[in-house]
C-alpha cells in the first residue's frame, strides 16, 4: 500500500490567502484524523472523521479553519484567511478499526504550511 | 482531563548505549492504551511500540521495551543498543476506548553520537 499521502509537502503564501491541504488515506481504513504540530504546543488534534463522517471538530483554532471528507479516499483541510500563526506542520492520519478503535496510526508526511 | 507529559525536551545517548525516555500521564480510566511514536527528520511518524493497561506483562519490539507501571501512571521507554537510525523526536501517546482519538505528549528529541 502507498500509505498516506498528503500534499503539498510544503506551502509558501501570504497572509490573508486561502490555502488548502489535501490528504488521501490508506484504502479500507475508516478513521481520519488532522493533526497541527508546532514547537510552542506540540501535536494539536483539529478533527477526525469516521467513516467520512465529523466527529470532533472541536480542536480546529476557529472558524478560518474547515474539513471535509467528501469520499473515503480524500479529505482536505482549508484555512481562509491564512495567518501567520497559523505556521506550522499539518498531518493527515488514517486508521483501521474492526471492531474497535485501536489508536494505531498511521501517518503522512505532513504538510509544512509557511503564512508569510 | 486527560494529559500526557514528556519532561525531557531533548536526552543524548552514545551508539550502542541504553537510554531511558520519561512519559507521565493523568487519567481517571482504568481501560486504556498507550504508544511511543518517532518522528525522524522526514517527519513521518510511525509507531514503535503499543501497551494495553489491562497487560501486566512490559510491551517489547527488538531494541525497544517499555516500563508500563499504572499505579505510578508512568510509561517509559527503554532503547537498547542504540543505533544512529534512532535519532528523532519520540511521542508518548494515549488513548482510551471509548474514544477515538489519541492524546499526544510534547516529544522528546533524542540525538545519537558516534
Amino acid at each position: 500500500d502507498a500509505g498516506v499521502i498528503q500534499s503539498p509537502r510544503h506551502e509558501v503564501t501570504e497572509m490573508g490567502q486561502e490555502v488548502t491541504l489535501r490528504c488521501k488515506p490508506i484504502s479500507g481504513h475508516d478513521y481520519l484524523f488532522w493533526y497541527r504540530q508546532t514547537m510552542m504546543r506540540g501535536l494539536e488534534l483539529l478533527i477526525y472523521f469516521n467513516n467520512n463522517v465529523p466527529i470532533d471538530d472541536s480542536g480546529m483554532p476557529e472558524d478560518r479553519f474547515s474539513a471535509k471528507m467528501p469520499n473515503a479516499s480524500f479529505s482536505t483541510l482549508k484555512i481562509q484567511p491564512s495567518e501567520p500563526r497559523d505556521s506550522a506542520v499539518y498531518f493527515c492520519a488514517s486508521s483501521f478499526a474492526a471492531g474497535g478503535f485501536t489508536g494505531e496510526l498511521f501517518f503522512g508526511e505532513g504538510s509544512r504550511l509557511t503564512v508569510l | 482531563a486527560q494529559t500526557v507529559t514528556q519532561s525531557q525536551p531533548e536526552m543524548s545517548v552514545q551508539e550502542a548505549e541504553t537510554v531511558t525516555l520519561s512519559c507521565t500521564y493523568d487519567t481517571s480510566e482504568s481501560d486504556y492504551y498507550l504508544f511511543w511514536y518517532k518522528q525522524p527528520p522526514s517527519r513521518q511518524m510511525i509507531l514503535v511500540i503499543r501497551q494495553e493497561a489491562y497487560k501486566q506483562q512490559n510491551a517489547t519490539e527488538n531494541r525497544f521495551s517499555v516500563n508500563f507501571q499504572k499505579a505510578a501512571k508512568s510509561f517509559s521507554l527503554k532503547i537498547s543498543d542504540s543505533q544512529l537510525g534512532d535519532a528523532a523526536m519520540y511521542f508518548c501517546a494515549y488513548g482510551t476506548y471509548n474514544t477515538d482519538k489519541l492524546i499526544f505528549g510534547t516529544g522528546t528529541r533524542l540525538q545519537v553520537f558516534p
